[in-house]
């Protein structure tokens, strides 16, 4: 069973406009969350998280919110730039138990000049 | 700055074949943990451990073994190569608590399996 959803697959964007990216999960015991971005024959690096007792977590041009009663999140950037065209994956922790993060499949944003 | 480094980068093993991918870290991180990355798939955790000594299974760890015996290293090895396991591996690591230390990844390890 799935626990960390990232249900589009990819998503284009013009550079300038926001790109969202959305992740659903299904563990209520998560009370963390983080988002990591990938480039092609790279690692996975940390872009931002949130705890659970926050909505809103900004840095920069990144922004995560978290709806707990939805059991949703979203990354906004704004405003979306070449560079950010990436492979983006949502992942969650359980805090108090097994130090274990669980990652969605990601979502492979483009943004076009 | 040299992080988390994986070798090899690429692999072709024959089924059957058993190898180690070597994962190192020199940022004295307490937590370590593999992961294998398949088309449409997502990452997930294979092993893990929380300190030299102290290993735990993730969510898919048939066909792999660990051992933990430094700080710095966290070898993965493959007892006999099935051609299931031909996927991107990734080692990480961070401080305990991943809420607050986010993980490190290496540049992965590319492994086909014949």
């Amino acid at each position: 069973d799935q626990q960390v959803k990232q249900n589009s697959p990819s998503l284009s964007v013009q550079e300038g406009r926001i790109s969202i990216l959305n992740c659903d999960y299904t563990n209520s015991m998560f009370d963390y969350f983080l988002w990591y971005k990938k480039y092609p024959a790279e690692g996975p690096t940390f872009l931002i998280s949130i705890s659970s007792i926050k909505d809103k977590n900004e840095d920069g041009r990144f922004t995560v919110f978290l709806n707990k009663s939805a059991k949703h999140l979203s990354l906004h950037i704004v405003p979306s730039q070449p560079g950010d065209s990436a492979v983006y994956f949502c992942a969650a922790i359980d805090q108090g138990g097994s130090e274990k993060l669980v990652f969605g499949k990601g979502t492979k944003l483009t943004v076009n000049p | 700055n040299a992080g988390v480094t994986q070798t090899p980068k690429f692999q072709v093993l024959k089924t059957g074949q058993s190898m180690t991918l070597q994962c190192a870290q020199d940022m004295n991180h307490e937590y370590m943990s593999w992961y294998r990355q398949d088309p449409g798939m997502g990452l997930r955790l294979i092993h893990y451990s929380v300190g030299a000594g102290i290993t735990d299974q993730g969510e898919v760890p048939n066909g792999y073994n660990v051992s933990r015996s430094t700080t710095e290293d966290f070898p993965l090895r493959l007892l006999s190569a099935a051609p299931s396991q031909t996927s991107v591996y990734f080692c990480a690591s961070s401080d305990r608590g991943l809420s607050n230390q986010p993980q490190h990844f290496g540049d992965g390890t590319r492994l086909s399996i014949l």
